[in-house]
């Protein structure tokens, strides 16, 4: 079976410190990955997701970058850590299906709490 | 308009009641569904996925699609403490690429 791994589960750190968050997924090959923020009361909101290795699409200009230098790796960065960078966030994995577009489920990480002080 | 509306709650009922949560949606190409529930502090979990319309149940659990009204439901039976979270529900299409579009959650709260 598939399973989702996600860590830290929690992180605190100064304002200007560096972040990497980091999120493996085993059983499947080729999956779609994708890091949320989750914030109170917003919903969910899509950071980054990939589509392969190398392959990063970004849908929110901000302080964070990603990268997937595995298959089934997925990690979440800032250089430079701001207050607003704080929040929960949510690596997740889909299943591209054959000679289209990603549909489908989607299956989430325990999540990464950070607080940026 | 938002693509995905869901009541946020809170939602408190006693231990043993019928529960129906409910989310509507402004984009008719949507055709695959689903309900997480997120307890506090964790990543939402999947309960239920759909594809297009109809009924589909999983021991307490049934989850409804009617694309016409461009409306989901999820009903929880006999309701118990341990269903105390929040419910998330998503969607996504074809024609949407990547995206998947969430509902911002209904905070439920099942009193023994």
């Amino acid at each position: 079976s598939q399973t989702i791994h996600q860590w830290p589960a929690t992180l605190v750190q100064p304002v200007g410190s560096p972040l990497s968050l980091e999120c493996t997924v085993e059983g499947t090959s080729n999956p779609n990955l994708y890091w949320y923020r989750q914030a109170a009361g917003r919903g969910l909101q899509l950071l980054f997701y990939s589509v392969g290795i190398g392959q990063i699409s970004s849908e929110v200009p901000q302080n964070l970058s990603a990268s997937r230098p595995q298959d089934r790796q997925f990690i979440l960065s800032s250089k430079k850590l701001l207050l607003s960078d704080s929040g929960f966030y949510l690596c997740a994995w889909s299943v591209r299906l054959a000679g289209g577009p990603e549909t489908g489920e989607l299956f989430f990480g325990e999540g990464s709490r950070l607080t940026v002080l | 308009q938002k693509e995905v509306e869901q009541d946020p709650g809170p939602l408190s009922v006693p231990e043993g009641a019928i529960v129906s949560l409910n989310c509507t949606y402004s984009n008719s190409a949507f055709q695959y569904f689903m309900w997480y529930r997120q307890y506090s502090r964790k990543g939402p979990e999947l309960l239920m996925y759909t594809y297009s319309s109809g009924n589909k149940e999983d021991g307490r659990f049934t989850a409804q699609v009617d694309k016409s009204s461009k409306y989901i439901s999820l009903f929880i039976r006999d309701s118990q403490p341990s269903d105390s979270a929040t419910y998330l529900c998503a969607m996504s299409a074809q024609n949407t690429g990547n995206q998947f579009y969430f509902g911002t959650g209904t905070s439920l709260t099942v009193i023994p």
